[in-house]
């Protein structure tokens, strides 16, 4: 059965202070991994794909990174407004379901 | 874009009751999928359709639970009786064929008393 785990569950940082997200996954035969950004009361929204060890991807403050067995969410100088739950997922198999994480809840503080 | 609609946003209902939620998916979009979240198990896949039809609902709880797709536009997902345990957000999700990416709509906040 396919596993993801993201660590830290919450995670509290000042605003401009640099860190990551981890995501490690147990799955056979990695076909995608997904990150997500929830805000409270709103259903997630798609931040990131990656496909294959070694590829990147940024998108302002936010960088993916993908390995063998985990992904990192970098967010570089993070802003109050980068505050909310990052979610990860997993696709395998030859079919389209998706397997999520718990989420790291995020709060930046000014 | 209108993106995925769903209704009602939020729902209250007693034990027992019949509760049905709605989804629009994004025109032109060939897969649904219904998700539930939990702050105990997070989200979780119910079932998915492909082209109106189930693919697989393993995630379904029970029997209680049903869900249909009787056009290209339109989804139901039934639960009767519900019981407090049902309490949870329901998410609609949809993705074009040939694309993994899948757009969540704003989700149910579904509590049974």
């Amino acid at each position: 059965e396919d596993q993801v785990t993201q660590s830290p569950e919450a995670l509290r940082l000042q605003e401009g202070e640099s860190s990551s997200l981890n995501c490690s996954y147990t799955v056979s035969g990695l076909r995608g991994l997904f990150w997500y950004r929830q805000d409270p009361g709103k259903g997630p929204e798609f931040l990131f794909t990656l496909y294959s060890a070694g590829e990147e991807k940024e998108k302002e403050r936010l960088k993916a990174t993908l390995t063998k067995k985990e992904s990192f969410l970098h967010i570089t100088a993070p802003k109050p407004e980068d505050s909310a739950t990052y979610l990860c997922a997993v696709l395998t198999g030859a079919n389209s379901k998706l397997t999520f994480g718990k989420g790291i809840t995020l709060s930046v503080r000014p | 874009d209108a993106g995925v609609i769903q209704s009602p946003r939020h729902e209250v209902t007693e034990m027992g009751q019949e509760v049905t939620l709605r989804c629009k998916p994004i025109s032109g979009h060939n897969s649904l999928f219904w998700y539930r979240q939990t702050m105990m198990r997070g989200l979780e896949l119910l079932i998915y359709f492909n082209n109106n039809v189930p693919i697989d609902d393993s995630g379904m709880p029970e029997d209680r639970f049903s869900a249909k797709m009787p056009n290209a536009s339109f989804s139901t997902l039934k639960i009767q009786p519900s019981e407090p345990r049902d309490s949870a957000v329901y998410f609609c999700a949809s993705s074009e064929t040939g694309q993994e990416t899948q757009y969540f709509g704003p989700g149910t906040r579904l509590l049974v008393l």
